[in-house]
């Protein structure tokens, strides 16, 4: 019974390139969340999607980031034209139903560090 | 809106002793309240939930967490330390209208032989 899947582990970009990180949510959720820690700060929300739909982008930076969740495949953050600023650990998490009802399940995280 | 503080950055404390994180929240509806902790380079793992049955929440390892309305806290306990509880632990809160989870900054623990 896998859980969240992140992938890659670890990705190190230089500045100006992309960073694609993909999320595999737990078989059967249809809720996916993006978090991003920060060194020494608690996670921050990002995103919230559903299949094919994105819920709620209102913690995502309006320029450079996007994400999406396919009816098909795993859910993408993508960040372009990455900064320094962008390293950080962005954490991705399912759920079967809304949070309020049902806690999240995390992946391992992706460390991103930009040189 | 809600908010979450850890009110301790680090505890350190020998194995075999009690352990406590205290968290304090501010929420303007029926909270949700999780814990969960994270080991070094690993995802979140949830300690325990608590969403408004019984004010005392047993969790995993035997962890157990209060929530105290009049206090608004929720704070973590655990009678006897192990080496393997070294790690980071979050206090999150989720409004029962809102989906967006609030982290507290963290408590790091160390656990000394």
């Amino acid at each position: 019974n896998a859980g969240v899947m992140q992938n890659p582990r670890h990705l190190v970009r230089r500045r100006g390139q992309e960073a694609r990180l993909r999320c595999s949510p737990v078989k059967g959720h249809s809720h996916v969340y993006w978090y991003r820690q920060l060194p020494e700060e608690g996670l921050k929300f990002m995103v919230y999607l559903q299949k094919e739909n994105i819920i709620d982008e209102s913690g995502m930076p309006k320029e450079r980031f996007s994400a999406e969740f396919p009816k098909e495949g795993p859910s993408i953050l993508r960040i372009q034209q990455v900064v320094r600023g962008d390293s950080a650990a962005y954490f991705c998490a399912s759920s079967p139903s809304a949070v309020y009802n049902s806690p999240l399940h995390f992946g391992n995280g992706t460390r991103l560090t930009v040189t | 809106a809600q908010s979450v503080t850890q009110l301790d950055s680090h505890v350190s404390v020998s194995e075999g002793t009690p352990v406590l994180l205290r968290c304090n929240y501010s929420s303007s509806y029926s909270p949700s309240l999780f814990w969960y902790v994270q080991h070094p380079n690993k995802g979140l793992q949830l300690l325990l939930k608590y969403t408004s049955a019984a004010t005392l929440v047993k969790g995993i390892n035997g962890f157990e967490a209060e929530f105290k309305k009049s206090e608004t806290s929720f704070h973590l306990t655990k009678p006897s330390a192990h080496m393997s509880d070294a790690a980071e632990y979050f206090c999150v809160v989720s409004n029962s209208n809102d989906y967006k989870l609030s982290f507290g900054a963290g408590t790091t623990v160390t656990v000394r032989a």
